[in-house]
């Protein structure tokens, strides 16, 4: 079965400094992954996709994330954090069993806080 | 193109009391969910639909119904409220069931059962 794991809760940053956000996944097949980013009392927006292009993605607002399949991760990363980027954080990744729909199976979520 | 719209935003039910949450789509995608939210938690999926008349169950339909007469709309319904079911409700919409299709989502609705 697939499964989602975001290793941290809670990540608080500087402006100005990198983000880091983990997210393993497991999968006996080659997944599509997603990172999607929900801010205060809004619904959910895709930053970017991996479906089994090229392993950097670049998503919006200067994000990317690698897909390293030897070690199941997708991280997201973004080289300056800015104030907007202060978010709850979700890696999903896509179950290919689900037959008939896409089952889209969501980690518990990273908060990140971007502090002056 | 208002994209995905959900009504009410906010809503208090009392115990045993029922209620439809409303879900619409502009952009003419077939595919339709209705996802739960939990703090602390990802999105649980409750219902989904393939197209007008198609709906299948989730991983927690419990407790809840949809029916879909139309392509736009996707009303989610609560017959006998419980404590349980407060949460946070997402509607979301895809043009394709295949894996590489985003999803889209509604601001959601903010449910309080007491």
């Amino acid at each position: 079965a697939q499964s989602v794991t975001q290793l941290d809760s809670h990540v608080s940053v500087s402006e100005g400094t990198p983000v880091l956000l983990r997210c393993n996944y497991s999968s006996s097949y080659s997944p599509s992954l997603f990172w999607y980013v929900q801010h205060p009392n809004k619904g959910l927006q895709l930053l970017l996709k991996y479906t089994s292009a090229a392993t950097l993605v670049k998503g919006i607002n200067g994000f990317e994330a690698e897909f390293k399949k030897s070690e199941t991760s997708f991280h997201l990363t973004k080289p300056s954090a800015h104030m907007s980027d202060a978010a709850e954080y979700f890696c999903v990744v896509s179950d290919p069993l689900s037959g008939g729909y896409n089952k889209l199976i969501f980690g518990a979520g990273t908060r990140l806080a971007v502090h002056p | 193109n208002a994209g995905v719209t959900q009504t009410p935003k906010f809503r208090i039910l009392k115990i045993g009391q029922s209620m439809t949450l409303q879900c619409a789509q502009d952009m003419n995608h077939n595919y339709m969910y209705w996802y739960r939210q939990d703090p602390g938690m990802g999105l649980k999926l409750i219902y989904y639909s393939v197209g007008a008349g198609i709906t299948d169950k989730g991983e927690v339909p419990n407790g809840y119904n949809v029916s879909r007469s139309t392509t736009e709309d996707f009303p989610l319904r609560l017959e006998l409220a419980a404590p349980s079911q407060t949460s946070v409700y997402f509607c979301a919409s895809s043009y394709s069931g295949g894996l590489s299709y985003e999803q889209y989502f509604g601001p959601g609705t903010r449910l309080t059962v007491t």
